[in-house]
């Protein structure tokens, strides 16, 4: 079964426009992590951000935010007044505290801002 | 600035060639991880390494093999490559002493198998 799952496999939005990626989980731990990651055309997977389970609270970083709830096991990131350089595809990933070293990675969501 | 560097960003390859994919890393990180990203498949793990020598099979280990013989490198080899092969492969290591460690990344090389 998939531990990681981005439903949107593709989204297309005009640029300003708000875009919400979303990312369902499902672990059998009590301790856990979740990431994002962004992949640019030039290939190489960039780190945005962290979360554990035991740390609820949302984040904001400018123009990007994560909202994590353990109740619906979503880990979702809204981009708001997206840009042209947003189009990238962004990947949710899983690190379980008993699997070790291993993270689980969502199929990617490809977004494409139009300008 | 941390640094994970891949041998080549595009290869080209012959069926049944022997493939070897080099992995190196500056950050004197433990654990080192091979993947392969596919459309509508994400990135799946092939192999990783916790320790020089050391090794656990991933999810998809079948008709690759790694050696890990220094610290700052992890090779993967393709005894002998198959057109299913053809993928982007991508490098990643990431520090041993925490699970909420975020793992560093690779530029990824495309390999194409004819």
């Amino acid at each position: 079964a998939q531990k990681v799952t981005q439903a949107q496999t593709e989204i297309s939005v005009v640029e300003k426009e708000d875009v919400t990626l979303d990312c369902v989980y499902e672990t059998r731990d009590t301790t856990y992590y979740l990431f994002w990651y962004k992949q640019p055309p030039s290939g190489e997977l960039v780190f945005l951000i962290r979360r554990n389970s035991f740390d609820e609270q949302n984040e904001i970083s400018g123009r990007y935010s994560w909202n994590f709830q353990k109740s619906t096991s979503s880990f979702n990131f809204t981009i708001t007044a997206s840009q042209v350089v947003d189009s990238a595809v962004y990947f949710c990933a899983l690190s379980e505290y008993a699997a070790g070293n291993q993270f689980y990675f969502g199929t990617g969501t490809s977004l494409t801002v139009i300008p | 600035d941390v640094k994970v560097t891949q041998s080549s960003r595009y290869l080209v390859k012959r069926t049944g060639e022997k493939v070897f994919l080099e992995c190196v890393q500056d950050m004197d990180h433990e654990n080192m991880f091979w993947y392969r990203q596919d459309p509508g498949l994400g990135l799946r793990l092939i192999y990783f390494s916790y320790d020089v020598k050391m090794k656990e099979k991933g999810d998809i280990p079948e008709g690759y093999s790694v050696s890990r013989e220094k610290k700052e490198r992890f090779s993967l080899i393709l005894e002998s490559a198959s057109t299913n092969q053809t993928s982007m492969y991508l490098c990643a290591s990431r520090t041993g002493t925490g699970r909420y460690n975020e793992q560093f990344f690779g530029p990824g090389t495309r390999l194409t198998v004819l």
